[in-house]
């Protein structure tokens, strides 16, 4: 198993240029999630997706636009890219089944910079 | 408003020389508090769920408590692959089980 991947590894873009962020999993897993960790602060959730078809916002979802179209798949777009969106992004994922409420499995990230 | 801090910042060791990070939390009615470890250019890594006030959990050279206010997480004779930022998060019972507050972690550097 590969876990969770997530595509490119690394992007800069010009401001306002867009581009999308995929993420997949491949543990059947209802939850997935998206996060930006930036330097001296923690990991703060942008959206999260309780299952197919469903959407929701996080913490800073201001700028990001999501979709779950696929159980596998969560893809994060950028419309219009900010240099205050210049953040390291990862995503993550965990199943529904008791015993795996807690644990979110997290893939290797995606290094973004805005110019 | 839900908060995690984690001290210190950073911490250098020697190998062989225990100490502790320490992971401060306010949060209304915590449902959990994690401990991941993350390496230089990877994602986190799950090591620990505490759950209550006393509970405490040990993979290895790791233990981690936890009191009513905050976490610690114990490094017994640390050994070089021990190098990584230790990030630390709770759960809300307002949150739910989507909802995770992170630290700003603590990045320890063991050497030989």
């Amino acid at each position: 198993n590969a876990g969770v991947t997530q595509t490119p590894k690394f992007r800069v873009l010009k401001t306002g240029q867009s581009m999308t962020l995929l993420c997949a999993q491949d543990m059947n897993h209802e939850y997935m999630y998206w996060y930006r960790q930036d330097p001296g602060m923690g990991l703060r959730l942008i959206h999260y997706s309780v299952g197919e078809g469903t959407t929701a916002k996080g913490e800073v979802p201001d700028g990001y636009n999501v979709s779950r179209l696929k159980k596998q798949n969560f893809l994060l777009g950028l419309e219009s890219a900010a240099p205050s969106q210049t953040s390291v992004y990862f995503c993550a994922s965990r199943g529904s089944n008791p015993g795996q409420e807690n644990e979110q499995f997290f893939g290797p990230g995606t290094r973004l910079t805005v110019l | 408003e839900d908060q995690v801090t984690q001290s210190p910042e950073a911490l250098r060791l020697q190998e062989g020389e225990s100490s502790s990070l320490n992971c401060s939390y306010t949060v209304s009615g915590l449902r959990g508090l994690f401990w991941y470890r993350q390496d230089p250019g990877k994602g986190p890594e799950f090591l620990f769920t505490l759950y209550s006030a006393g509970e405490e959990k040990e993979k290895e050279r790791l233990k981690a408590t936890l009191t009513k206010k905050e976490s610690f997480l114990h490094i017994t004779a640390p050994k070089p692959e021990d190098s990584a930022t230790y990030l630390c998060a709770v759960q809300s019972a307002a949150g739910g089980y989507n909802k995770l507050i992170f630290g700003a972690g603590t990045r320890l550097a063991v050497h030989p």
